[in-house]
């Protein structure tokens, strides 16, 4: 089983949509988690960053977090074309960032006009 | 906030070439420093990180090394290129709480 899993996609929604991106992982220990979102061509930029469980929330945005069940997700209400990237879920198990830090994937999402 | 230099943005090198890319970050002083490979569908792979002034640790066995001459320069090298090279590099910059903040990225042709 992989460290970090998460589902490629792609996603296509309407404008105005819900979208849920998840990803789910199977080390226990991790505690930091975060979610980035990379234009095409681009590099990742930090979108939500969590520290151990619970939710964060930051305009649009959600970030959830379900230790017990080793998953994470993002939440974007009201999507805009302008949400159309690559999101990649990524986590830590402590701190010193000593090249620690495990990435998804990533999901690419596409929001229609 | 930290800013992270990375160039060119795009590069065609033939086979057997050397390779310099080079990385400065602003805003942040003795920061943790990475290289990432991204391939299409194989996410992001940690190439080299530094803690520090020639501190330098490898991930994977490669035909790439990585140098720290300065506190927030990193530079990534190749002897001589090869096809398996090509793919998107990106730099990033990291403290203690794992946050990582990345360059807008190098796209690498071996042709």
């Amino acid at each position: 089983q992989k460290e970090v899993e998460q589902d490629p996609g792609p996603l296509s929604v309407p404008e105005g949509a819900i979208v849920s991106l998840n990803c789910t992982y199977s080390n226990s220990a991790f505690q930091y988690f975060m979610w980035y979102r990379q234009y095409s061509r681009k590099g990742p930029e930090l979108l939500m960053y969590t520290y151990s469980s619970g939710n964060k929330e930051d305009g649009r945005f959600t970030a959830q977090v379900d230790k017990s069940s080793k998953y994470i997700s993002l939440f974007i209400r009201d999507s805009q074309p302008s949400d159309s990237a690559t999101y990649l879920c990524a986590m830590s198990h402590y701190g010193g960032s000593q090249g620690n830090l495990i990435f998804g994937k990533g999901t690419k999402l596409s929001v229609k006009p | 906030s930290q800013t992270i230099h990375q160039w060119p943005a795009t590069l065609v090198q033939p086979v057997g070439s050397p390779l310099s890319l080079e990385c400065t970050v602003e805003g942040t002083s003795n920061p943790n420093l990475y290289w990432y490979r991204q391939a299409a569908g194989r996410g992001l792979q940690l190439l080299f990180y530094s803690v520090g002034i020639g501190q330098i640790s490898s991930e994977v066995p490669q035909n790439l090394s990585a140098s720290r001459p300065q506190d927030r320069q990193f530079i990534l090298s190749s002897k001589k290129l090869l096809l398996s090279d090509s793919g998107f590099y990106l730099c990033a910059s990291g403290g203690e709480d794992e946050k990582l903040f990345f360059g807008s990225g190098t796209q690498l042709s071996v042709l």
